[in-house]
C-alpha cells in the first residue's frame, strides 16, 4: 500500500517556465513533508520542505505547498532551468521519528 | 569534507552468499538510515538508527540486518541474498532526526545473481 504516490513519472517543461510536480498521500497522519533531488549516479539531495502547520514555503526558486484537506503537496520552480532536470522524490513522516515513506519519484526534463 | 561513504559501489553476487555494505558518516550524525531504490517504486527505508545501538525497521527490513555499534558506522548485512534485493542502495544520515536534512550516499548497486 503506496501512503505516498506520485502519479506522474514524467514532466517535460520549457527552460523558464514552470514546472509543478505534485504528490499525494493517504496517512493523515503525517505532519512532515520534504522534497528530494537526485541525479544519476548520484544519492538524492535535500530540496525543501513544510510542517503541516504551515501550507506554503518558499527557497529561491522553489516553493512547496500543502493542502492538508486534499492530502496533497505540490513543488513548484520558476523559473525552471535546464539544471534541474532530475527525479524528484517526495516524501512524508510523523511526529519527527524516524520512519520516512517516499513516492515513486517524477523525472523532470527541462528543455533549453 | 562532510561526506556519507559507502562501500562497495558495485557488487555482483550469487544467491545466498553472505554480505555487508558498509556505511561510514563523519558528521557526528546521531540519525542514519538504509533505502533501497527501485523502478517505479522509489525509494524505500530498510532500516533506520536514531543513535548508537538504537535501531529500528523501516518499510522493507525483511532479508536485512543492521547494527549500530558506533556512531560514525551503519553497515547493512544481507545474510542470504536472493535475486529480489539487486537494488540500487543508498545510506544517510542526519543530525537527529529526519526533519534535519538527511545526507545521501552515492549509492551501492548491488546484483544478486
Amino acid at each position: 500500500d503506496q501512503q505516498v504516490k506520485q502519479n506522474s513519472p514524467s514532466l517535460s517543461v520549457q527552460e523558464g517556465r514552470i514546472s509543478i510536480l505534485n504528490c499525494d498521500y493517504t496517512n493523515s497522519m503525517f505532519d512532515y513533508f520534504l522534497w528530494y533531488k537526485k541525479y544519476p549516479a548520484e544519492g538524492p539531495t535535500f530540496l525543501i520542505s513544510i510542517s503541516s502547520i504551515k501550507d506554503k514555503n518558499e527557497d529561491g526558486r522553489f516553493t512547496v505547498f500543502l493542502n492538508k484537506s486534499a492530502k496533497h503537496l505540490s513543488l513548484h520552480i520558476v523559473p525552471s532551468q535546464p539544471g534541474d532536470s532530475a527525479v524528484y522524490f517526495c516524501a512524508a513522516m510523523r511526529n519527527q521519528g524516524g520512519k520516512l515513506i517516499f513516492g515513486q519519484g517524477t523525472e523532470l526534463s527541462v528543455k533549453p | 569534507e562532510a561526506q556519507v561513504t559507502q562501500n562497495p559501489r558495485y557488487l555482483i553476487t550469487v544467491t545466498g552468499k553472505k554480505l555487508t555494505v558498509t556505511c561510514s558518516q563523519n558528521m557526528n550524525h546521531e540519525y542514519m538510515s538504509w533505502y533501497r531504490q527501485d523502478p517505479g517504486l522509489g525509494l524505500r527505508q530498510i532500516y533506520y538508527s536514531m543513535n548508537v545501538e538504537v535501531t529500528d525497521k523501516g518499510d522493507v527490513p525483511e532479508g536485512y540486518k543492521v547494527s549500530r555499534k558506533e556512531k560514525r558506522n551503519f553497515p547493512l548485512i544481507l545474510e542470504s541474498p536472493s535475486p529480489n534485493q539487486t537494488s540500487l542502495y543508498f545510506c544517510a544520515s542526519s543530525l537527529r532526526t529526519t526533519t534535519d536534512t538527511q545526507y545521501f550516499g552515492p549509492g551501492t548497486r548491488l546484483t544478486v545473481l
